[in-house]
């Protein structure tokens, strides 16, 4: 069974513009969950979408959004890219909340640059 | 507020020796938690999880975790470490019924010498 999908796995922007990200879950799973990696503060919750609503959100500013379509497909947008967003983004999938039956997959993640 | 600690940002050990990997957590209610492992350039590995029952955890790779609420902690420890064990090491306790949210510690950098 394939495994979580990032696209795309590296990518690099200038200051000001935006950057939209992908993720595809493995097949059948309903829940994506986004985090950002950096060195300064770790690995941070962004948001997660479940049947294509969002559940929860973490504190990230407005210009961090994302969405879920009906195949469970997940994209994150960032608008007017500051340098400290340079960071690993990755996504998680499950088939619902993790539990003692159910594990989150992590993608390998978009390594984002921006200049 | 939900925070999870490592202390140790490097660690090296020898081949074949054993492994302990620390991990404090702060939580309100019973906490859900977890470890996980990242390898250079690779996404996040679950190796084990606690969310009741035994306080003994059995994970894979010979991983295991000893979660201790008196001391608010959830050690990871392997008896014998293997070199494909180098690697970062992340804990995290899941928040609440949506355990898809997580706060992750910030890591312990596993250096294994020949």
């Amino acid at each position: 069974k394939a495994g979580v999908t990032q696209t795309p796995r590296y990518l690099i922007k200038t200051r000001g513009q935006q950057v939209t990200l992908s993720c595809s879950p493995i097949s059948g799973h309903r829940s994506v969950s986004w985090y950002q990696q950096t060195p300064g503060q770790g690995l941070q919750f962004l948001f997660e979408y479940f049947s294509e609503t969002q559940r929860n959100k973490g504190n990230f500013p407005g210009r961090f959004s994302g969405r879920q379509f009906s195949n469970s497909r997940s994209e994150m947008n960032v608008s007017t890219l500051e340098l400290g967003d340079s960071a690993l983004y990755l996504c998680a999938s499950s088939s619902g909340p993790t539990g003692v039956d159910t594990e989150a997959f992590f993608g390998q993640g978009t390594r984002l640059t921006v200049v | 507020a939900q925070s999870v600690t490592q202390p140790d940002i490097h660690i090296t050990v020898s081949e074949g020796a054993s492994l302990e990997l620390r991990c404090n957590y702060s939580y309100g209610a019973t906490p859900y938690l977890f470890w996980y492992v990242q390898s250079p350039g690779q996404g996040l590995q679950l190796l084990l999880k606690y969310f009741s029952g035994d306080t003994l955890v059995q994970g894979i790779k010979g991983f295991e975790a000893e979660f201790k609420r008196s001391q608010s902690s959830f050690n990871l420890r392997k008896p014998s470490v293997h070199w494909s064990d180098a690697a970062e090491y992340f804990c995290a306790v899941g928040e609440g019924v949506n355990f898809n949210k997580f706060y992750f510690g910030s890591g312990t950098k596993l250096n294994v010498k020949p």
